[in-house]
């Protein structure tokens, strides 16, 4: 099956620094990409659609100043926190699409974000 | 309109017992409805997904139930396993390669 890769799988940083995580799509080209976030015990909540070549599409809430994404090549998405605080630590989740008539998302493994 | 409401919260089933979660949406766009398994720290990974052309789609000890007309789908797990003790998430989505709306998932524990 198609396989989704993150990296890093766990981060810990200060408040106030960048951090970036990475999402690949290892097999197959992948012409959206999805970032979720997902707090403890809770659902997964869509943060931001990406097409590559293209401005992602924020959810309504998701501060795109903050959360900066980008999709550069059809198999490599990433998602920056700038200036994260404690607020922000969170497991995040990258998805990925193929486009054309399929529905299919498939997730990566997830990134979990811890700041101090 | 957006929501997608899943029931139960939680869910304690016996060994070898059947375990079934509900969902119901108001969205009458949604026409893909896939069924997630996440285990506590990973992402979630697809069990089972129906169109609303059909009203049943069985894989294995999963078998997914829809009733267009109420707007609600379940999942059904025969012969549950104590490795199947993870969290459940419904989802849906509106036309194809789109955005997913969650529900809020039923954490589901299969004692021995």
């Amino acid at each position: 099956g198609a396989v989704v890769s993150q990296h890093p799988s766990r981060v810990i940083c200060k408040s106030g620094t960048s951090v970036k995580i990475e999402c690949r799509s290892l097999d197959f080209q992948a012409t959206t990409m999805f970032w979720y976030r997902q707090f403890p015990k809770q659902s997964l909540m869509l943060m931001a659609t990406s097409n590559e070549g293209s401005k992602a599409t924020y959810e309504q809430g998701v501060e795109k100043d903050k959360f900066l994404i980008n999709h550069a090549s059809l198999t490599l998405s990433t998602l920056t926190v700038t200036s994260a605080h404690p607020e922000d630590s969170s497991f995040y989740i990258c998805s990925a699409s193929m486009g054309g008539d399929y529905n299919e998302q498939f997730f990566g493994p997830g990134t979990r974000l811890t700041v101090l | 309109q957006q929501q997608v409401k899943q029931s139960p919260q939680s869910l304690i089933v016996q060994k070898g017992g059947i375990s079934i979660i509900n969902c119901a949406y108001e969205n009458t766009a949604f026409d893909y409805f896939p069924w997630y398994q996440q285990f506590p720290g990973k992402g979630p990974a697809l069990l089972i997904a129906i169109r609303p052309d059909v009203s049943e789609k069985k894989e294995g000890r999963f078998t997914i139930s829809f009733n267009k007309s109420a707007k609600q789908f379940s999942l059904h797990i025969m012969d549950s396993q104590p490795g199947d003790s993870a969290t459940y998430f419904c989802a849906a989505m509106a036309g194809t390669a789109s955005k997913l709306t969650f529900g809020t998932g039923t954490r589901l524990q299969v004692t021995l």
